[in-house]
């Protein structure tokens, strides 16, 4: 059974930073890319990153380029997102997600994990 | 690119016809369309990919169609479970967007 699981969630202060782990089950992992979608209390989906399967290509949405690093570490089945410079807008739960291998749409989800950015 | 979905929300009773609309604001590779739906506390499914094809386990009551600029999901007869929010997405060069989402509630 394929299963992604998301941790490193919390409380950070504005400015403050966060990584976030991603980890695999039940498919080879580095056969899919792993996309980060969040979600604001209330709102709707946002793609945040892309990182394809060897790890070598890695694409960012807009509102988080130059503050969040996408990898991973395919011998340990794991994804990262690394954030910095964290605001209040960045409030969200975060998704990793599989990319299906035909790249056509985001096949299985993790629970995901719960940032805060307050003071 | 922007997805605008229509309606916002739609009020429905079980066992009618959804219809749900999601309008590029540019053209969209078929290959590259998708819509999610999402239950409360739950994350996001995958129903539809390339505009057409339903994913494992979806049962043939959800259908996709369209092309271009504008695409729509079917729910040909609605059942207590379907009532959620869908969103759709689509691709280009691996960045990806989805639409504001469309909530079924009960009516």
């Amino acid at each position: 059974e394929v299963q992604l699981v998301e941790s490193g969630g919390g409380l950070v202060q504005p400015g403050g930073s966060l990584r976030l782990s991603c980890v695999g089950s039940g498919f080879t992992f580095s056969n899919n890319a792993i996309v980060w979608v969040r979600q604001a209390p209330g709102k709707g989906l946002e793609w945040v990153s892309c990182i394809s399967g060897s790890g070598g290509s890695t694409y960012y949405a807009d509102s988080v380029k130059g503050r969040f690093t996408v990898s991973r570490d395919n011998p340990q089945n794991r994804g990262y997102l690394q954030m910095n410079s964290l605001r209040a807008d960045d409030t969200a739960v975060y998704y990793c997600a599989r990319l299906r291998r035909d790249a056509a749409g985001f096949d299985y989800w993790g629970q995901g994990t719960l940032v805060t950015v307050s003071s | 690119i922007v997805l605008t979905q229509s309606p916002g929300t739609v009020s429905l009773s079980p066992g009618e016809r959804a219809t749900l609309s999601c309008r590029a604001s540019q053209s969209v590779s078929s290959d590259n369309f998708a819509w999610y739906q999402q239950r409360p506390g739950q994350p996001p499914r995958l129903l539809i990919y390339t505009t057409f094809s339903r994913a494992t386990g979806i049962p043939d009551r959800f259908s996709g169609s369209g092309s271009g600029t504008d695409f729509s999901l079917t729910i040909s007869r609605l059942e207590p479970e379907d009532f959620a929010v869908y969103y759709c997405q689509q691709w280009d060069r691996s960045f990806f967007s989805f639409g504001g989402g469309t909530k079924v509630e009960i009516k």
